[in-house]
C-alpha cells in the first residue's frame, strides 16, 4: 500500500462546476503539500498546510490531521485548470524533507 | 517560471551511453532535491544536497547514477550506461531550510524537468 493515496485518478469536469481531489495518507507528517502538474513536466505548488484551511483565488486545501486526510477544492472549474494535482507529504523525523508523492489525478475541464 | 532551471529539457540516448544533466536552483536555496517521475506515476525522491554535501540517497539509486553540487550552487545528476527503465522525467527542486526539526517543513520549488528517453 502506498503512503500517500490520491482519488480518483482521473477526473473531467464541465466548465464551472465544482471540483474536490481527496488525498489518504497513513504516514506521520509535518505537511501536506498539494502541487499542480502541467504538460511538459513542471510542477507549481499550490498549497503547503499542516493543518486546517488555506484558500487561494478558487483552490481551496483542507486537512484533517486526525483521519489523515486533505481535500484539494476548486471552485468554479475553468479549461485551464485542466492539469494534474499531487499531493505529496512531508514525513515527520528524519532529516531530508523530501516529499513522498501521491500518483496524481488527472483532471480535465471542458468548455 | 519557480526560478529552478534544468538543462537540457529532453534529452534521446542509445543504451549503454552516459548522460548528465544539471540543474540551477534558486541562488539562496541551500536546499536541492532531485525526484524521478516515470509515466503515470509521482514523483520519486533520488537524493538532495544540503548546501555542497549530498546527505541522503534513495535506493532508487543505483551505482550507476551520480550527483555532485560542487560549489552549493548547481548540481549535475550524471546516468552512466543508460538502460531503458532509466526512462522517465527527471525534477529538481530547490528550498531555503532556515532551521531544523522534526516539524518543520519548506516549500520546495521545482524546475521544469528533463525528459530521458532511452532507445
Amino acid at each position: 500500500k502506498n503512503e500517500v493515496e490520491q482519488s480518483p485518478q482521473n477526473l473531467t469536469a464541465q466548465e464551472g462546476e465544482f471540483i474536490t481531489i481527496n488525498c489518504s495518507y497513513s504516514v506521520g507528517i509535518s505537511a501536506l503539500h498539494w502541487l499542480q502538474q502541467h504538460p511538459g513536466g513542471g510542477i507549481v505548488s499550490l498549497f503547503m498546510l499542516s493543518s486546517g484551511k488555506k484558500k487561494h483565488g478558487r483552490l481551496i486545501a483542507t486537512i484533517n490531521i486526525q483521519e489523515k486526510h486533505s481535500s484539494l477544492h476548486i471552485t468554479a472549474s475553468h479549461p485551464r485548470d485542466s492539469a494534474v494535482y499531487i499531493c505529496a507529504v512531508s514525513t515527520l523525523g528524519g532529516s531530508a524533507r523530501q516529499l513522498t508523492f501521491g500518483s496524481g489525478t488527472q483532471l480535465t475541464v471542458l468548455p | 517560471d519557480t526560478g529552478v532551471s534544468q538543462d537540457p529539457r529532453h534529452k534521446i540516448t542509445k543504451r549503454g551511453q552516459n548522460v548528465t544533466f544539471r540543474c540551477d536552483p534558486i541562488s539562496e536555496h541551500n536546499r536541492l532535491y532531485w525526484y524521478r517521475q516515470t509515466l503515470g506515476q509521482g514523483p520519486e525522491f533520488l537524493t538532495y544536497f544540503q548546501n555542497e554535501a549530498q546527505l541522503e540517497k534513495s535506493r532508487l539509486l543505483s551505482d550507476r547514477f551520480s550527483a555532485e553540487r560542487p560549489k552549493g550552487s548547481f548540481s549535475t545528476l550524471e546516468i552512466q550506461r543508460t538502460e531503458q527503465g532509466d526512462s522517465a522525467m527527471y525534477l529538481c527542486a530547490s528550498s531555503l531550510t532556515l532551521r531544523e526539526g522534526p516539524a518543520i517543513s519548506y516549500e520546495q520549488y521545482f524546475g521544469p524537468g528533463t525528459r530521458l528517453t532511452v532507445t
